[in-house]
C-alpha cells in the first residue's frame, strides 16, 4: 500500500511559538492531502484539503490563519501551527489518497503529531 | 447534523469469538465510499475495508466483512475469530462525492476491547 510519513510525531514548545509539521507521500504522487485533528478519545476532525499548487481549503471553524498549510510539491505538505498556545494541544494526522484508478479511494495516513504547547 | 453514526462507544468480546461494530450514515449523494478503519494505542489509522455505494456485494477483507444495507444507510463491520490484537479503536467514515467535496469524514469510533 501507499506509504505517508509524517514528522515530528511528537512535539513540546512553548506558548506562542510555532510548529512545523511536515506530511510526505512516499511512494506515490499526492495532489490532495487532508489533515485531521483527534483530541483524547474523540473522532478525527477534518481541518483543511491541502492542494498541491493552491490554497488549502478550510472547514469551517478552523482558522486558517492558525493552521497555515503548504502544499508546495506533489509529495510534501506542511502544516504550521502559529503562535501555539495550550488549546492547540492535539494530535494532527494528515493523509492522503492514491490517484484515481488505484486503490479504493482510501486514506492512507502518516503516524501522526502530538503536540503539546505549554 | 451527524453524517456518521456510531452508537456503541465500548464493546466486549470474547476471543474467537465475532463481533458486529455498527454504523449508520447520512448523504444525500448517490455516490458514495464507506471505509473502516483501525486506531490502535500508537495512535496509526489502518485501513481496513472499503464498500463502494453501488457495490452489489458485501465487501470482504480476511476475518473483516461490512454488511452494507444500502436502504438502511447502515455499513456495519463485522469482525470473525476476534483476536488479542484486534483490541482497539475502529472507525467508519464515509466519502461523498462531489457533493461532499470527495471530503472523508468519520465517526465517533467504537472501542473493542477482545478479552482473553
Amino acid at each position: 500500500g501507499a506509504v505517508v510519513s509524517q514528522h515530528p510525531s511528537r512535539v513540546i514548545c512553548k506558548s506562542g511559538t510555532s510548529v512545523k509539521i511536515e506530511c510526505r507521500s512516499l511512494d506515490f504522487q499526492a495532489t490532495t492531502m487532508f489533515w485531521y485533528r483527534q483530541f483524547p478519545k474523540q473522532s478525527l476532525m477534518l481541518m483543511a484539503t491541502s492542494n498541491e499548487g493552491s490554497k488549502a481549503t478550510y472547514e469551517q471553524g478552523v482558522e486558517k490563519d492558525k493552521f497555515l498549510i503548504n502544499h508546495a510539491s506533489l509529495t510534501l505538505s506542511t502544516l504550521t501551527v502559529t503562535s501555539a498556545h495550550p488549546e492547540d494541544s492535539s494530535f494532527y494526522i494528515c493523509s492522503a489518497r492514491t490517484p484515481p484508478g488505484s486503490g479504493a479511494g482510501e486514506l492512507f495516513f502518516g503516524e501522526g503529531s502530538r503536540l503539546t504547547v505549554l | 447534523a451527524q453524517k456518521i453514526t456510531q452508537t456503541q462507544p465500548g464493546m466486549f468480546v470474547q476471543e474467537k469469538e465475532a463481533v458486529t461494530l455498527d454504523c449508520t450514515y447520512d448523504t444525500s449523494d448517490p455516490s458514495y465510499g464507506l471505509f473502516w478503519y483501525k486506531q490502535p494505542s500508537s495512535g496509526e489509522m489502518i485501513f481496513l475495508i472499503y464498500q463502494g455505494s453501488y457495490d452489489q456485494q458485501n465487501a470482504t477483507e480476511g476475518r473483516y466483512s461490512l454488511n452494507f444495507q444500502k436502504a438502511r444507510k447502515s455499513a456495519n463491520l463485522v469482525i470473525s475469530a476476534s483476536q488479542l490484537g484486534d483490541s482497539a479503536m475502529y472507525f467508519c467514515a464515509m466519502r461523498e462525492g462531489i457533493a461532499g467535496g470527495f471530503k472523508t469524514i468519520f465517526g465517533a469510533g467504537t472501542r473493542l476491547f477482545v478479552k482473553a
